[in-house]
């Protein structure tokens, strides 16, 4: 159970253009899910947090023009990168908190971004 | 604001082994403490939840202990497989503060 799935797993792009990365809970809802940017050899780095219909919630120095997120149903959410630049390749994950449990969350496998 | 400091950075096992990774913790109402593994190029896979002190919890070969002011993964006898990036957060609200993370490097 807890399983949280990402799409796509890779993805290569031309600078200028934008990345949807779909986040999906398989086998639960998840009232909030929260994205992260992961650098080589540093630790995970909480960019947002969304919860269902409503707007996400950026951490301070995340440009939220650059980061779209959208969490239209308690099973998906999406992170837009948009005008993508090469110093936006990174490694990406979602992760997502179950409605009815408590404050555990369960993580997608990630996507790796580069932008060319 | 949530602290986590673990350690130590790097560990290097021989099979069957077994040893200790800390997880030191300051914040304000402890909410959860959690321990996931992360291999490389994948997301952290879901280990243990702790809530309160004196609590453990077991599986497989790892056994997760919390204290106040700690808590501690233990690895039995461990395998190659074991080898892994584990990661420690906390959580005082919503927010997961994480540590650097231990790499266990387990030789045959």
């Amino acid at each position: 159970g807890a399983v949280v799935s990402q799409h796509p797993s890779w993805v290569i792009c031309k600078s200028g253009t934008s990345v949807k990365i779909e986040c999906r809970s398989l086998d639960f809802q998840a009232t909030t899910m929260f994205w992260y940017r992961q650098f080589p050899k540093q630790s995970l780095m909480l960019m947002a947090t969304s919860n269902e219909g409503s707007k996400a919630t950026y951490e301070q120095g995340v440009e939220k023009d650059k980061f779209l997120i959208n969490h239209a149903s308690l099973t998906l959410s999406t992170l837009t990168v948009t005008s993508a630049h090469p110093e936006d390749s990174s490694f990406y994950i979602c992760s997502a908190r179950s409605a009815g449990g408590r404050e555990t969350q369960y993580f997608g496998p990630g996507t790796r971004l580069l932008v060319l | 604001e949530d602290q986590v400091t673990q350690s130590p950075e790097a560990l290097r096992l021989q099979e069957g082994e077994s040893s200790s990774l800390n997880c030191s913790y300051t914040v304000s109402g402890l909410r959860g403490l959690f321990w996931y593994r992360q291999d490389p190029g994948k997301g952290p896979e879901f280990l243990f939840t702790l809530y309160s002190a004196g609590e453990e919890k077991e599986k497989e070969r790892l056994k997760a202990t919390l204290t106040k002011k700690e808590s501690f993964l233990h690895i039995t006898a461990p395998k190659p497989e074991d080898s892994a990036t584990y990661l420690c957060a906390v959580t005082s609200d919503y927010k997961l503060s994480f540590g650097a993370g231990t790499t266990v490097t387990v030789r045959a």
